[in-house]
């Protein structure tokens, strides 16, 4: 049981870019959502889904997209990258939604130059 | 709105010592809430829940919660500190807001705990 796993761990941009960060669990769980970590502060919500084909902004979603066409699977893709984007970010999932744990991946490092 | 806070940024304990995070909520309705730890470069991993019945929550690593209606609080805490207890603890709470808002938590903005030898 792999748990939550992302890709990449760490990644360069240039302003501009665009890229895909990759999340997958493997629990089956229904809920998945994408937080980014400001350094010293805390975690801001920038989508979520409730399953498959259903996705809802959260507290932050500008510059960012989003898709879930499998329960696994919920990558966000950040177009036309700024500095303000540089963050880490983290995909977590959960069983039960507001009324459990959420399950969070390693993270991914990003730096926009 | 549901919220969070934890009035202190960091808390500086003694190995050995009995510890206590901070953490108050703001909701309407029945509060379901939440501890989280975060080790340096890693993700955040779940501690324990209250979501209703005993006041005093058990958790992982030894911590425990206390749920406080009147005070409207939830502070963690700990007889005996160890040193591999530092890292960034995160207080959060379901959001209840919205249609699917109840899938939701809003975690507060965390407090670094430091345990000296």
């Amino acid at each position: 049981n792999a748990g939550v796993t992302q890709t990449p761990k760490f990644r360069i941009l240039k302003i501009g870019q665009s890229m895909t960060l990759q999340c997958t669990q493997d629990m089956n769980h229904n809920y998945m959502y994408w937080y980014r970590q400001d350094p010293g502060m805390g975690l801001k919500l920038i989508y979520y889904s409730v399953g498959a084909g259903i996705t809802d902004k959260g507290e932050v979603p500008n510059g960012y997209n989003v898709s879930r066409s499998t329960t696994e699977d919920f990558p966000l893709r950040l177009e036309l990258a700024a500095p303000s984007q540089t963050s880490v970010y983290f995909c977590a999932s959960s069983y039960s939604g507001g009324l459990g744990a959420q399950y969070f991946g390693p993270g991914t490092r990003l730096l926009v130059l | 709105a549901q919220s969070v806070a934890q009035p202190e940024d960091q808390v500086n304990v003694a190995e050995g010592n009995p510890l206590t995070v901070k953490c108050t909520y703001s909701v309407s309705g029945n509060p379901y809430l939440f501890w989280y730890v975060q080790y340096p470069n890693r993700g955040l991993q779940f501690l324990l829940k209250y979501i209703t019945g005993d006041n005093l929550v058990k958790g992982s690593y030894g911590f425990e919660a206390e749920f406080n209606k009147s005070q409207t609080s939830f502070h963690l805490k700990k007889p005996s500190a160890l040193v591999s207890d530092s890292a960034l603890y995160f207080c959060a709470v379901r959001d209840l807001g919205g249609n699917s808002s109840a899938s939701k938590i809003i975690f507060g903005s965390g407090t670094r705990l430091s345990i000296r030898p």
